[in-house]
């Protein structure tokens, strides 16, 4: 089975530009989370789409959106680019059945804002 | 507030030697706690899942372990190669989690590295 796919995989943007990510996730997984990654906070949670619904937002502006499609690949999308938006942003796809279930991360997208 | 803290933030190792990490979590009840390992510019990777009722699960040459009462895991590592070499991460899922992502409490992570 392929894993997590995500692209692109580094991107380099200015200040005031909008981006957009895209994550497939393993087949037959329909939970999508996505999470931020930065040096000094570790990782922080997005949001999660389950059958394109989304099921969970976290702390973050509302810059910050996402969606999920019907093949349950999913998009997130951040608008007026500040600087502090760079960092690894990873996609992370699971199973639902449980509270054992394993996330299985893609190897994400680092954003640069200059 | 629910917390994972992490210890050492960084590591340093010989080639060869063994190590042992540290996770402290104030989460409870929870439900579970993960380790995983995170190479630079790549996802995490799952190393461990223990419910609250296991003492220990081992994966290789990775061991982790919980204690409950004191509300500490500890995850080590035997006979380190350089591509142990990583950040390891704790994350615990509270038990009012409802299978939702946003409700895991993530570590900041340890960062190791291995010398040859």
């Amino acid at each position: 089975k392929a894993g997590v796919t995500q692209t692109p995989r580094y991107l380099i943007k200015t200040r005031g530009q909008q981006v957009t990510l895209s994550c497939s996730p393993i087949s037959g997984h329909r939970s999508v989370s996505w999470y931020q990654q930065t040096p000094g906070q570790g990782l922080q949670f997005l949001f999660e789409y389950f059958s394109e619904t989304q099921r969970n937002k976290g702390n973050f502006p509302g810059r910050f959106s996402g969606r999920q499609f019907s093949n349950s690949r999913s998009e997130m999308n951040v608008s007026t680019l500040e600087l502090g938006d760079s960092a690894l942003y990873l996609c992370a796809s699971r199973q639902i059945g449980g509270t054992n279930e394993k996330l299985f991360f893609g190897s994400g997208t680092q954003l640069s804002v200059l | 507030k629910n917390q994972v803290e992490q210890s050492p933030q960084s590591l340093i190792i010989l080639e060869g030697k063994n190590c042992t990490l540290q996770c402290n979590y104030t989460v409870s009840p929870f439900s579970n706690l993960r380790w995983y390992k995170q190479d630079t510019g790549r996802g995490p990777v799952s190393l461990t899942i223990m419910t609250f009722s296991e003492n220990t699960k081992s994966n290789g040459r990775y061991t982790a372990t919980l204690d409950a009462d004191t509300k500490q895991s500890s995850l080590h590592i035997t006979a380190s190669q350089l591509s142990d070499s990583a950040s390891y991460i704790c994350v615990v899922s509270p038990l009012n989690y409802g299978g939702s992502q946003g409700n895991l409490i993530f570590g900041k992570g340890t960062k190791l590295s291995v010398k040859p």
